[in-house]
């Protein structure tokens, strides 16, 4: 079983729609959980990061994370073109590398 | 607002030579990062540096890539000898405290072996 699945996608929904992202994860001693966001031959760029299980909100953004199922979230509310890009999600355990998925890559039709 | 930046942003080189890509960290960090990631596919733990030394690397990472802080504000990532495989983005990150806070990352060195 790899360490983080993402589904790769694409995933296109219409523009003021709700885009859902996810990834699962194998290893229990992952602590902190975040969500980057790439666009096409750019650096990744820190969207959202949690520590441990919960929600954590920040504007039309939403992480969760879900330590029993092994399982987090990014919700992104009012979609806008301009949030067409890959979403990447990224685990670590204290003081230890940063594993990520693959990657979702997500278009938001005008 | 504070960020990594790295040079060159695109270096085409030769099978077999030697290249340095260079990054400069966030001011008051005092973990920095190379991860790579190879087109289409996942972004990639390299290694970790603190306290002018490596703290782990990956399986990756092996001799023919070193990395050097030479002097207070550069980071340095050096391949000896590039192969084709080793064409790929990568990426320099830095962080203020462990793995375990956020990491910062800069826009890549896209390196291309012919």
């Amino acid at each position: 079983q790899k360490e983080v699945e993402q589904d790769p996608g694409p995933l296109s929904v219409p523009e003021g729609a709700i885009v859902s992202l996810n990834c699962t994860y194998s290893n229990s001693a992952f602590q902190y959980f975040m969500w980057y966001r790439q666009y096409s031959r750019k650096g990744p760029e820190l969207l959202m990061y949690t520590y441990s299980s919960g929600n954590k909100e920040d504007g039309r953004f939403t992480a969760q994370v879900d330590k029993s199922s092994k399982y987090i979230s990014l919700f992104i509310r009012d979609s806008q073109p301009s949030d067409s890009a890959t979403y990447l999600c990224a685990m670590t355990r204290r003081d230890d590398k940063i594993i990520f998925g693959k990657g979702t890559r997500l278009h938001i039709l005008p | 607002e504070p960020e990594v930046t790295q040079t060159p942003s695109h270096q085409v080189t030769q099978m077999g030579q030697e290249v340095i890509l260079r990054c400069v960290p966030i001011s008051n960090h005092l973990y920095f990062y190379w991860y790579r990631q190879i087109l289409g596919q996942k972004v990639e733990f390299l290694v970790s540096f603190y306290n002018n030394e490596i703290s782990e690397k990956s399986e990756i990472f092996d001799d023919q890539f070193s990395v050097e802080r030479p002097d207070g504000s550069n980071f340095t990532l050096k391949i000896r000898s590039t192969k084709l495989e080793d064409s790929a983005m990568y990426f320099c990150a830095s962080s203020e405290v462990g793995s375990g806070n956020t990491i910062y990352f800069g826009e890549g060195s896209w390196l291309t072996v012919v």
